[in-house]
């Protein structure tokens, strides 16, 4: 089973629409960590936002909101007011079991987000 | 402040050929990481290290080399290139912490073999 899901290939939404990128896991581990990254088309990966399993709280960084669901296990990326330069594709991730020296992060498969003008 | 610095950019190799992918850090981050980007499969871990003469297997290890000498260098090598191996190469690094600190990337390296 994949353990990250992410089932939207590609996304058009009008410019200051909020859009939402949805991204499912798969882990039996208690403790774990959820992350969203950006990539535009010049290539980098951009940190978007961070949620531990553990939080109470849904992550928002400025425009961005992880909706964090637990028991569906999701954590969908929620983008407010899309601008142009939100145009990316979009990972998910998640870094499982404890924390110290565990290096690894299970990539989804990304989302090509298009904004129109 | 450069981060994370990946060199070359780009490269094109013929099969069996070596070469060697370097990275190297300025933020005196404990852990480093190589991860392939393929077309349709996200990104998956080639290898990583936990600190300076520490390095272990990720999910796609075979027909890479990693060697650890300083906290600062991540060198990936590859031992005789093959046309799976095409891909964009990142590597990552992140402090040591309690593992919420997110990886920060470096630029990317394009290689195609031929």
């Amino acid at each position: 089973a994949q353990k990250i899901t992410q089932t939207q290939p590609g996304m058009f939404v009008q410019e200051k629409e909020a859009v939402t990128l949805d991204c499912t896991y798969d882990t039996s581990d208690p403790s774990y960590g959820l992350f969203w990254y950006k990539q535009p088309s010049s290539g980098e990966m951009i940190f978007l936002i961070y949620q531990g399993s553990y939080d109470q709280q849904n992550a928002t960084e400025g425009r961005y909101s992880l909706n964090f669901q637990k028991a569906r296990k999701s954590a969908n990326l929620v983008i407010s007011a899309s601008q142009l330069g939100d145009s990316a594709m979009y990972f998910c991730a998640m870094r499982e079991g404890p924390y110290f020296g565990n290096e690894k992060l299970t990539f989804g498969t990304g989302t090509r987000l298009t904004i129109i003008p | 402040n450069a981060g994370v610095t990946q060199t070359p950019k780009f490269q094109v190799l013929k099969t069996g050929q070596s070469m060697t992918l370097q990275c190297a850090q300025d933020m005196n981050h404990e852990y480093m990481s190589w991860y392939r980007q393929d077309p349709g499969m996200g990104l998956r871990l080639i290898h990583y290290s936990v600190g300076a003469g520490i390095t272990d297997q990720g999910e796609v290890p075979n027909g890479y080399n990693v060697s650890r000498s300083t906290t600062e260098d991540f060198p990936l090598r590859l031992l005789s290139a093959a046309p799976s191996q095409t891909s964009v190469y990142f590597c990552a690094s992140r402090g040591r912490d309690r593992g919420t600190s997110p990886l920060h990337f470096g630029n990317g390296t394009r290689l195609t073999v031929t």
